[in-house]
């Protein structure tokens, strides 16, 4: 079946790290990504990882990929305000002929001062 | 290279009209995707577009369709507007298979 889940609030202070979580239900994706959404604007790609890594690091950006519990995180380190955006977590079953891509309800991310 | 356009960026409409709302993918890409965001919905996936095909559809009424032209733009259409309707539609272009989907600043249409 087709269902991505997050948590929909995370709130953070400004200067921690943030984890935002993610469980998926097809693992015949092939990619795994993370969007962010700033207010009044389109999805951004952040970052992605291919399926048979567990990790990968961009920047402050740190993502961990459990295959087996189906489980995707993101990690922020040292968030910033303008970190403040819902993030998306994504997949693009196979059996959809790739194009299809599934997204999660989203994890509104709250960085206080 | 420009970006994906989508056009109105807002629309109101009365109930029981139609709308119809405009996608301009990247040049190169031929894959189009529509989604419907509200705050109590999500992001929901609406249907894709292949070189004028649709090839994957989601879980909306009729009342929502669309369409894909030769040069790649895409149109979607919802008649019967219902006040639920209101939500910010997105559109995507991509370029490849399990690539990633370029987005569009989206559409806000408001039913009133």
């Amino acid at each position: 079946g087709e269902d991505v889940e997050q948590s929909l609030f995370l709130s953070v202070r400004e200067g921690d790290s943030s984890v935002i979580n993610c469980t998926y239900t097809d693992s015949s994706s092939t990619y795994l990504y993370w969007y962010k959404q700033e207010p009044g604007a389109g999805l951004q790609l952040l970052t992605y990882i291919f399926s048979n890594m567990d990790m990968k690091q961009d920047q402050r950006l740190t993502v961990l990929l459990n295959k087996k519990d189906k489980h995707l995180s993101l990690r922020i380190a040292d968030t910033q305000t303008g970190d403040s955006a819902i993030y998306f977590c994504a997949e693009i079953p196979e059996d959809t002929g790739g194009f299809k891509t599934i997204f999660g309800a989203g994890t509104r991310l709250f960085v206080k001062a | 290279k420009a970006g994906v356009t989508q056009t109105p960026r807002y629309l109101i409409k009365t109930r029981g009209q139609q709308v119809t709302l405009s996608c301009s993918p990247i040049s190169g890409h031929r894959s189009v995707s529509w989604y419907q965001q509200t705050p109590g919905q999500g992001l929901q996936f609406l249907f894709e577009y292949f070189s004028e095909t649709q090839r994957n559809k989601g879980n909306f009424p009729g009342r929502f369709s669309g369409r894909q032209f030769s040069n790649s733009r895409s149109e979607m259409n919802v008649s019967t507007l219902e006040l639920g309707d209101s939500a910010l539609y997105l559109c995507a272009s991509t370029p490849d298979r399990n690539t990633e989907a370029f987005f569009g600043q989206g559409t806000r249409l408001t039913v009133v």
